[in-house]
């Protein structure tokens, strides 16, 4: 069974790079799962921002490509999400999932809530 | 990529049945069957109650269920209940290998 948590600094100063890991327990983050980072806004909706396969490259929301980085630690057994030059608008609860044989977001973690201030 | 258009708010008595519409284009929910929904209550994480358009997860009441017509997917609640009160958010696979969600429905059982 598949489970995640996520773990970062819960502020980042604006024009900073927010940095957050993805701890993977119970497979392999070599498995034949997509790992993906999601993110929520306070009060609004979710907002997909990349995954990533093990064996690479990995996909962006175009919106944020130019900022992001997504990676996978095989040695940790955990994958990670760069961000940077942010602003106020990049915070948000940033969620870590996975998807396996299907196209859904079958596993969530509980949620980073990264603020963007000063 | 533009987030798919959803309804912002839907509600209904309990009992009743109330639909939700996700609208894509041909880059999205038109190309693919790989239309899914989540719920997620007010501070919970999100939680996939469809997949593939129409499959339930093992777990899930066959009070929800699952469309596609065209460019539109939908999501309908039947028997609605007051646990059912939450957000919903619809989600497709892209042509461009990425996914995007939905703009989010709130609903309300009255």
């Amino acid at each position: 069974q598949v489970r995640l948590q996520e773990s970062g600094p819960g502020l980042v100063k604006p024009s900073g790079t927010l940095s957050l890991t993805c701890a993977v327990s119970g497979v392999s983050v070599t498995s034949t799962h997509w790992w993906t980072w999601v993110r929520q806004p306070p009060g609004k909706g979710l907002e997909w921002i990349g995954e990533i396969y093990h064996t690479g490259p990995p996909e962006y929301n175009p919106s944020l490509k130019s900022r992001l980085t997504i990676s996978v630690d095989k040695s940790k057994n955990q994958f990670s999400l760069i961000l940077t030059s942010v602003t106020a608008a990049d915070t948000a609860v940033y969620y870590c999932a996975s998807r396996g044989d299907y196209v859904v977001l079958d596993v969530w973690g509980q949620g980073s809530n990264v603020i963007v201030s000063s | 990529q533009s987030a798919l258009t959803q309804p912002a708010s839907v509600s209904g008595s309990p009992g009743q049945s109330i639909t939700i519409s996700c609208t894509g284009t041909s880059s999205d929910v038109g190309t693919y069957t790989y239309v899914s929904w989540y719920q997620q209550h007010p501070g919970k994480v999100p939680q996939f109650i469809i997949y593939d358009v129409n499959k339930r997860p093992s777990g899930v009441s066959n009070r929800f269920s699952g469309s596609k017509s065209g460019n539109t997917a939908s999501l309908t609640i039947s028997g609605l209940q007051p646990e059912d009160e939450a957000d919903y958010f619809c989600s497709s696979y892209t042509t461009h290998n990425t996914l995007v969600f939905g703009t989010g429905t709130k609903v309300s059982v009255l």
